[in-house]
């Protein structure tokens, strides 16, 4: 199992709530990812990270937000949650490689917005 | 579009058989890694295999590569129960700095007991 956390596992929220997923990793990996996953499907990157004060937009286009003010914590955040915002949230890390990364994933939050 | 497509979507087994599947990508790779993902969890990385090489095992896992028909396959031997799972090749590019993986649309394995 990878040292990496994300809580909460599951959230239960309603329309226009503000939201924050955590994912924390202590394998002191500069790398850290948020990826978008619907149930049976591909995994979307949706914000990711290089190191503290480092975040950049993933190839899918996201209304969250993420912060890096500490190599171990890459939170995100949705200001006004939406019923299309109920997916699988995945948080990811690695260690920084010119050649390959192999990626460390936490169990999920699973987001349902009524 | 997605880089990586798996190949079947969807697969069911019986305990015992040799499960394979198959992954097809689009651009120029420096690697392609598989992962495992339990229904509801995380992924878990599997295996790596270099675009210079052609064939890896790691225990019941055995990946080919074929970088001129830009495609890979994961064969699992002797299944069991416990491999239930889906898995996901994922692409490592093979220029730019950002060196991201690119993950497929995944296999659904059922391995029935």
């Amino acid at each position: 199992e990878a040292d990496i956390y994300q809580t909460p596992r599951y959230l239960v929220i309603g329309t226009g709530k503000k939201i924050t997923l955590e994912c924390s990793q202590t394998m002191g990996h500069d790398k850290m990812y948020w990826y978008q996953q619907d149930p049976g499907m591909e995994l979307h990157l949706i914000h990711y990270s290089y190191g503290v004060n480092s975040t950049e937009k993933g190839d899918l286009s996201s209304e969250s937000t993420v912060s890096r003010i500490r190599t171990e914590h890459f939170p995100l955040t949705l200001e006004s949650a939406r019923p299309s915002h109920t997916s699988q949230y995945l948080c990811a890390s690695s260690e920084y490689s010119l050649w390959a990364e192999t990626q460390y994933f936490g169990p999920g939050t699973r987001l349902l917005v009524l | 579009s997605q880089q990586g497509e798996e190949d079947p979507q969807a697969l069911s087994i019986q305990e015992g058989e040799n499960a394979t599947m198959n992954c097809s990508y689009k651009t120029s790779i420096n690697n392609l890694q598989w992962y495992r993902q339990n229904s509801g969890r995380g992924l878990v990385h599997l295996i790596l295999i270099r675009s210079n090489e052609r064939e890896k095992h790691s225990g019941r896992l055995r990946v080919t590569l074929d970088t001129s028909k830009k495609s890979s396959s994961l064969l699992i031997t002797a299944s069991r129960a416990a491999d239930t799972a889906s898995y996901f090749c994922a692409t490592g590019p093979n220029s730019g700095s950002a060196r991201q993986l690119t993950f497929g649309s995944g296999t659904q394995l059922t391995v029935l007991p």
